[in-house]
């Protein structure tokens, strides 16, 4: 069974501009969380969708959307860029609920000038 | 506000040694927590969990002990080998439907 695939791997972008980071979740799994990952913060939950809905959400400011497909692939836009967005962006998918046993993806590395 | 924490940003063991990494939380609605291990430039990979009903479970050379009256989790690896080395983050869920982790602690194990 194939893994969770995150596109694109790296992503260079500049103060103010938006970018959209997609994830492919285990072909079954219904569930879709985001994760922001910085130096020192952990792994920081940005929000879950569940068929095609957002279920949960984390302390992120508006700027930081997502959506989820029928097919449950999804996607995060990041409108307005700042330097401090510079993260590693990790999408796990799990069967039914974040809480289960998640399988990552290798992230989406965005680097903000 | 940290509500699972790990104090110790690295650690160094030597092979064949125990390893032996630590999580506090402070929310006593927790009753479900996770370790996971991450290599660079790939994503963290699930490796072991207890529930609020046991205080130890083992698999392999991997064992989390769970302190519930201490609000204190660890993992045992033992004997720990150079292909552990990576950074493990534990993570709490209970109360609400989110999985929230800690910062993470940075293995070392050198021959």
């Amino acid at each position: 069974k194939a893994g969770v695939t995150q596109t694109p791997r790296y992503l260079i972008k500049t103060r103010g501009q938006q970018v959209t980071l997609s994830c492919s979740p285990i072909s079954g799994h219904r569930s879709v969380s985001w994760y922001q990952q910085t130096p020192g913060q952990g792994l920081q939950f940005l929000f879950e969708y569940f068929s095609e809905t957002q279920r949960n959400k984390g302390n992120f400011p508006g700027r930081f959307s997502g959506r989820q497909f029928s097919n449950s692939r999804s996607e995060m836009n990041v409108s307005t860029l700042e330097l401090g967005d510079s993260a590693l962006y990790l999408c796990a998918s799990s069967l039914w609920r974040s809480t289960d046993t998640q399988y990552f993806g290798p992230g989406t590395r965005l680097t903000v000038l | 506000d940290q509500q699972v924490k790990q104090n110790s940003p690295s650690l160094s063991v030597q092979e064949g040694r125990i390893s032996i990494l630590n999580c506090d939380y402070t929310n006593s609605m927790f009753d479900y927590f996770l370790w996971y291990k991450k290599y660079p430039a790939e994503g963290p990979t699930f490796l072991i969990s207890i529930s609020s009903i046991k205080d130890k479970n083992e698999d392999g050379r991997f064992t989390v002990f769970l302190n519930k009256s201490a609000k204190h989790l660890s993992l045992h690896i033992v004997p720990s080998q150079p292909g552990d080395s990576a950074v493990y983050f534990c993570a709490a869920s209970g109360g609400t439907d989110k999985l929230i982790f800690g910062t993470g602690t940075r293995l070392q194990v050198f021959p």
